[in-house]
């Protein structure tokens, strides 16, 4: 079956890291990717996509590569902020899924330190 | 405005009751969804309709009945609430079935004692 698997947080991170969030993902055909990220207390909302191979999904400095040689889309930011810290989630939605329902990995959590 | 909306945003019952929880989308769209994210963060397809028809139901208990009145609406009504229950329920809803950007209400935090 279709399914995204994380790497496992807490990430803790001083401000202005590096950051690199693996996802990898099994799915049947060619599934659209997500990341979502929930701020404390709040709902998701939507990072970045990428609807096919190659592409890349960039947003507020935040960037992940469709890469279906190895079935994945890490998430990277070259300078994390305080404000960054969050749960991430990875997602994908296949047509043979009827592309009713988004798959989330469980999530990975980001700690930022000034 | 908020695009996704949903109400109330924290629920705290006994076990045993019926209880409700309603959601709105002002953006237009046509499908709508129900996810449930438990107590280690993990996110669950619920239900999904489309033009206020059920297009999914993902092995949930007939505890749980969705109800889209019309397409700017899908509520969720839960019978004989159980200790297992709890968890933060949030809607979403998209332009269609696709692999389109799906726009996610608050959660509404469900405790049932």
């Amino acid at each position: 079956g279709n399914s995204v698997t994380q790497m496992e947080g807490p990430v803790t991170l001083s401000e202005e890291a590096f950051l690199t969030i693996n996802c990898t993902y099994t799915a049947t055909g060619y599934p659209s990717l997500f990341w979502y990220v929930q701020y404390p207390g709040e709902g998701l909302q939507l990072l970045l996509k990428a609807t096919k191979a190659d592409d890349k999904g960039s947003n507020k400095g935040f960037e992940a590569t469709y890469r279906k040689e190895t079935t994945s889309f890490h998430l990277e930011k070259g300078s994390v902020q305080v404000s960054d810290s969050a749960v991430y989630f990875c997602a994908l939605i296949t047509a043979s899924g009827g592309y009713n329902k988004l798959i989330f990995g469980a999530g990975t959590r980001l700690a930022v330190h000034p | 405005d908020t695009a996704v909306s949903q109400t109330p945003k924290y629920l705290v019952t006994q076990m045993g009751n019926d209880k409700s929880i309603k959601c709105e989308q002002n953006l237009g769209h046509d499908t709508m969804y129900w996810y449930k994210q438990d107590s280690k963060k993990f996110l669950k397809i619920m239900f999904s309709y489309n033009n206020k028809e059920l297009i999914i139901n993902e092995t949930v208990p007939n505890r749980f009945s969705p109800k889209s009145p019309d397409k700017a609406h899908l509520n969720l009504h839960i019978n004989s609430l159980e200790l297992g229950d709890s968890a933060v329920y949030f809607c979403a809803s998209s332009q269609q079935t696709g692999p389109y950007e799906q726009y996610f209400g608050p959660g509404t935090r469900l405790t049932v004692t």
